[in-house]
């Protein structure tokens, strides 16, 4: 599985758009890229995935660079309850076993 | 309410003990992981089912024991030959299809301490 790295951690002000980035520049075409985040002492939760095209949901939006080798989550007006760790996920396409590998992940502080 | 259902929240271990973790899911799903999370860590893969009455080793089995007896439950023994059992673990399922765009569903996990 290609391997993603992230910023340890970020600030944001309440109100305003943050930008998590994330590199995988050995993602393969049969790879997507998924984001989940984890509230202090809970479980991670989906926020989103995409394969080459930008995606938005309820929660976020997606970019994907054109040549797959970088992403962004973009929660567009954070707030406190978004404070959490952010995991950038790079899975193939057809996974055998929940074989998730989370790194360590971007720490996202949204102060007031 | 659909979700998963992990207990208990907080449990301690003496040493040479075995201690089990509960996880059930009234999510139909047909595929249920164990991960384990270390302070400042990531997740690691224990073991997971696909289907009821089996299961596959993931990438830190060894110490650990589970059973899947019954589609809605998955429960994970924390063995006394798991010499490092302080952590904090989480129970997933998913709607398996072998396709990647499934996703994980987690519990709010169990602490688990050694005394």
């Amino acid at each position: 599985d290609a391997k993603t790295t992230q910023p340890t951690s970020m600030d944001c002000a309440e109100g305003r758009a943050a930008n998590l980035p994330c590199n995988h520049s050995t993602i393969s075409g049969n790879e997507y890229v998924y984001w989940y985040r984890q509230i202090h002492s809970q479980g991670p939760q989906y926020i989103i995935h995409g394969l080459k095209n930008n995606e938005t949901n309820e929660m976020a939006s997606l970019i994907i660079t054109e040549d797959r080798k970088s992403s962004t989550l973009i929660l567009p007006h954070a707030t406190l309850r978004d404070t959490a760790v952010y995991y950038c996920i790079v899975r193939p396409i057809y996974n055998q076993g929940g074989k998730l590998i989370f790194g360590q992940g971007t720490e996202l502080s949204v102060k007031p | 309410d659909g979700g998963i259902t992990q207990s208990p929240k907080y449990l301690f271990r003496k040493e040479g003990q075995n201690v089990t973790l509960s996880c059930e899911q009234n999510l139909n799903h047909d595929a249920m992981y164990w991960y384990r999370q270390d302070p400042g860590q990531g997740l690691r893969l224990i073991y997971y089912s696909q289907i009821v009455n089996d299961f596959q080793k993931g990438d830190i089995a060894e110490g650990y024991s589970v059973s899947r007896e019954k589609k809605e439950s998955f429960p994970l023994t924390v063995t006394s030959a798991q010499k490092n059992p302080t952590a904090f673990y989480l129970c997933a399922s998913s709607d398996w299809t072998g396709a990647t765009n499934e996703k994980l569903f987690f519990g709010s996990g169990t602490q688990l301490s050694v005394l």
